[in-house]
């Protein structure tokens, strides 16, 4: 099953954009990447998820490269609430699609 | 409101001792999810349920136990025989089983055992 590789942690300045990166170098043909973050002591938020194009929302932007090995989530003007952990995940079809979480990358978000 | 609720938010129980985790959901998904998260850690799956009636075991399973008797409740219990029960819950539940749909999460469930 595919597996995430992502930098435990980076800084961001206010009104800047955040952006995180992600491997997935092993992911197959139709396993999704998603996007959560967890703010301190409580449950994770879901973001962002997809397959093969990039994809936009009201919380932030997904660029998968054309091979589908790495990801980058986009935060276009990271607040100070935007400080939190952030966890790519492969939704993979060989294990059940199981959602299984890394350490993730802690956001600081610095004013 | 619709969502997924955990309770209680904190939880205390003496070494020994059984004790039951609530998440209900009223969103009307067919699969649940149980994680426990250590001080610093990312999540780890306890337990998941695809459907009503049916759930398997995740990456540490042992120590738990768990029932899905209706669709919106998935409660887990922590037994006398998981070794550091000490830790934080989180449950979550998604629309189906697919790859191409999102989970939502609780607040959890700290849990001191002393």
């Amino acid at each position: 099953d595919a597996k995430t590789t992502q930098p435990p942690s980076m800084d961001c300045a206010e009104g800047r954009a955040a952006n995180l990166p992600c491997n997935h170098s092993t992911i197959s043909g139709n396993e999704y990447v998603y996007w959560y973050r967890q703010i301190h002591s409580q449950g994770p938020q879901y973001i962002i998820h997809g397959l093969k194009n990039n994809e936009t929302n009201e919380m932030a932007s997904l660029i998968i490269t054309e091979d589908r090995k790495s990801s980058t989530l986009i935060l276009p003007h990271a607040t100070l609430r935007d400080t939190a952990v952030y966890y790519c995940i492969v939704r993979t079809s060989y294990n059940n699609n199981d959602m299984r979480f890394g350490a993730g990358t802690r956001l600081t978000v610095k004013p | 409101d619709g969502g997924i609720t955990q309770s209680p938010k904190y939880l205390f129980r003496k070494e020994g001792q059984n004790v039951t985790l609530s998440c209900e959901q009223n969103l009307n998904h067919d699969a649940m999810y149980w994680y426990r998260q250590d001080p610093g850690q990312g999540l780890r799956l306890i337990y998941y349920s695809q459907i009503v009636n049916d759930f398997q075991k995740g990456d540490i399973a042992e120590g738990y136990s768990v029932s899905r008797e209706k669709k919106e409740s998935f409660p887990l219990t922590v037994t006398s025989a998981q070794k550091n029960p000490t830790a934080f819950y989180l449950c979550a539940s998604s629309i189906d089983y697919t790859e191409n749909t999102e989970a939502f999460f609780g607040q959890g469930t700290r849990l001191t055992v002393v």
